[in-house]
């Protein structure tokens, strides 16, 4: 199953609405979760199952969708929240593939 | 407080091979079934391996199948990804990654550790 993200680039400003868009190639029910990933760091579980705020998670990230199309938004950009964010299905067991990526950086 | 830590990157010549460890502490090693996940220099994120919680059931992506070798020791509470036959596209950062189940479905990797970097080059 492939995974695209739009856009691929995303510049912005501390307080805007972003919204990225994650679309699979093919049905994967609820079976998507967010990363976010800062430089020089690990990825970090944001949203599973869609819309399932992970624990610890600040209330301004939210995740919709399902089937092929999913969205993550981010209410009011906070300046920790530039950075790259992953979608990955976890429908086609056990090859759970990510997106290319979603840079977002500071306008 | 869990945590997951990498070792064995190193810089090796094409056809070397090497073997990662992953140490895990802090949760119940052996409930959870294990993945590594790497991302070459600049690069997105490439799920590589699983491992079943009990070792029964492993999986690979296609660009490592039949050369790279993943176990576990759940006495030791430790992830292996054995690498052979190493090219220059597997350069790459590799993370240990914990699995997070709800109900009886995988739903993401919650935990991941820092990273081990390999580089394949001569």
């Amino acid at each position: 199953i492939q995974l695209t993200q739009s856009p691929s680039f995303l510049s912005a400003s501390v307080g805007d609405r972003v919204t990225i868009t994650c679309r699979a190639s093919q049905g994967i029910s609820s079976y998507l979760a967010w990363y976010q990933q800062k430089p020089g760091k690990a990825p970090k579980l944001l949203i599973y199952a869609a819309s399932t705020l992970q624990s610890g998670v600040p209330s301004r990230f939210s995740g919709s969708g399902s089937g092929t199309e999913f969205t993550l938004t981010i209410s009011s950009l906070q300046p920790e929240d530039f950075a790259t964010y992953y979608c990955q299905q976890l429908n086609s067991y056990p090859r759970y593939s990510f997106g290319q990526g979603t840079k977002l950086e500071i306008k | 407080e869990v945590q997951l830590v990498e070792s064995g990157g190193v810089v090796v010549q094409p056809g070397g091979s090497l073997r990662l460890s992953c140490a895990a502490s802090g949760f119940t090693f052996d409930d959870y079934a294990m993945h590594w996940v790497r991302q070459a220099p600049g690069k997105g994120l490439e799920w590589v391996s699983l491992i079943s919680w009990d070792g029964g059931s492993t999986y690979y992506a296609d660009s490592v199948k039949g050369r790279f070798t993943i176990s576990r020791d759940n006495s030791k509470n430790s992830l292996y990804l054995q690498m052979n036959s190493l090219r220059a596209e597997d350069t790459a950062l590799y993370y240990c990654a914990k699995d997070q189940i709800l109900g009886s479905s995988s739903v993401g990797f919650d935990y991941w550790g820092q990273g081990t970097l390999v580089t394949v080059s001569s």
